[in-house]
């Protein structure tokens, strides 16, 4: 399934350290999402975006900044996170009804 | 808040065995999906369903959802290998003209050969 690309697959970086996360959607929705996925924590929603608009931000901290320059992109940028910020990050993007998810981004902070 | 639970946590069945997965949500839902976490995979849709005490089945996969709309089952009759995951149920709540899906805590399922 390519419907949604996520990059990089795996990151490890440290606390003071500044990455992006990618996703690319090629199906034409108009939402997409961004998502954490931790061992302990079942799918916990971040950030919702509709036609390019954030419309939903879960209580996110503010060390996690999404943008979406268009509707087929989403990005996550982190900067100065956390250990406990080391989970697997996954995006998706929706029209109406199912979710179509990306692989994730397996993220690693030291 | 609103919550989506499922039970059990983790299953652990025979090869051959029935399977069985509860999502319970604390507020009436618009509609429930099920989505297929394979190890190392990410989420894929299995179904939707909308209509209060609806059943639909694929192959081995029966799906139901409750007559007040709060609860819904995922039954696999005679589980192979192939079914080896994470189960998760996803609740759409509306609130106030705003739609949130909402994820249920999964049920882990692993088969012994």
């Amino acid at each position: 399934e390519t419907g949604v690309t996520q990059t990089p697959r795996h990151l490890v970086m440290g606390m003071t350290n500044k990455k992006s996360l990618k996703c690319e959607q090629h199906l034409g929705h108009n939402a997409m999402y961004w998502y954490k996925q931790s061992a302990k924590k079942p799918l916990e929603l971040m950030f919702v975006y509709n036609f390019k608009e954030q419309t939903e931000n879960n209580s996110v901290p503010s060390r996690f900044s999404p943008e979406c320059p268009n509707s087929s992109h989403l990005f996550l940028h982190l900067h100065t996170l956390q250990p406990e910020d080391s989970a697997l990050y996954l995006c998706a993007s929706s029209q109406v009804g199912e979710q179509f998810f990306g692989p994730g981004t397996r993220l690693t902070v030291l | 808040g609103q919550q989506v639970m499922q039970i059990p946590q983790y299953q652990h069945v025979q090869e051959g065995e029935d399977f069985t997965t509860y999502c319970n949500s604390s507020t009436t839902l618009s509609n429930i999906q099920w989505y297929k976490q394979r190890p190392g995979g990410h989420p894929v849709f299995l179904i939707q369903l909308v209509k209060s005490g609806e059943v639909k089945k694929q192959k081995r996969l029966t799906f139901q959802f409750g007559e007040a709309k709060k609860n819904s089952s995922l039954h696999i009759t005679a589980t192979q290998t192939t079914d080896v995951g994470t189960y998760f149920c996803a609740g759409r709540i509306s609130n106030f003209g705003n739609e949130k899906l909402t994820f249920g805590t999964g049920t882990r399922l692993t088969i012994i050969p």
